[in-house]
């Protein structure tokens, strides 16, 4: 079945630095390939999402890429701010049609002032 | 707009004890419905779907069950809880595939 590895497992940047996280997936089928951002004690937020017919979407200080040749994509996050701080989780959507999704391990995200 | 609930928000049970933790959808008929269940410090496991009612998937083999007795209300259950079982619930919808999921606030079990 569909596997996503997601890396860093952290990262700490400086407030105003750009993030980057990076997953890779196994099912070349995917097509379907959201981010999602889980502050302390939520439920994960959707804050983009990327579909295999486009290279890249961006919106605002948030960018996603995807290369499915190499199966893998990554969110861009530039000017960072301590807002941005929590857990991001990639995600994509196997073959199956029945519309689940397979998370990464999630990034741990800290933002320093 | 689409809004989910779930409930209870936390919960404290012993070994044993029996549990039901409620999801209702509103605001949409017939979406996709799902468990998930996040162990602290780790990624989002996926427990259950269901594409309909009484119609239940479950991915991995545990100590838990699934129902949907109505279009958008989903229930997780169990007889008898075991240490293990303790987590982050999370109850989520969709449209049907290839689109987001969109989460409650979940519900945060130990089990002691």
């Amino acid at each position: 079945g569909e596997n996503v590895e997601q890396h860093p497992s952290t990262l700490s940047v400086q407030e105003g630095d750009s993030a980057v996280i990076k997953c890779t997936y196994s099912d070349s089928a995917s097509n379907y390939f959201p981010w999602y951002k889980q502050e302390l004690g939520k439920g994960p937020q959707l804050i983009i999402d990327i579909r295999s017919n486009v290279g890249e979407k961006k919106d605002q200080r948030i960018a996603v890429t995807l290369n499915k040749t190499a199966k893998h994509f990554s969110l861009h996050i530039t000017e960072t701010q301590p807002e941005d701080s929590a857990v991001y989780f990639c995600a994509a959507s196997p073959s199956s049609n029945t519309g689940k999704l397979i998370f990464g391990q999630g990034t741990t995200l800290q933002v320093k002032p | 707009s689409q809004t989910i609930h779930q409930w209870p928000a936390t919960l404290v049970q012993p070994v044993g004890s029996p549990l039901s933790l409620e999801c209702t959808v509103e605001g949409t008929s017939n979406p996709n419905l799902y468990w998930y269940r996040q162990a602290a410090g780790r990624g989002l496991q996926l427990l259950f779907y269901s594409v309909g009612i009484g119609q239940i998937s479950s991915e991995v083999p545990q100590n838990l069950s699934a129902s949907r007795p109505q279009d958008r209300q989903f229930i997780l259950s169990s007889k008898k809880l075991l240490l293990s079982d303790s987590g982050f619930y999370l109850c989520a919808w969709s449209w049907k595939s290839e689109s987001p999921l969109h989460f409650g606030n979940g519900t945060r079990l130990t089990v002691t």
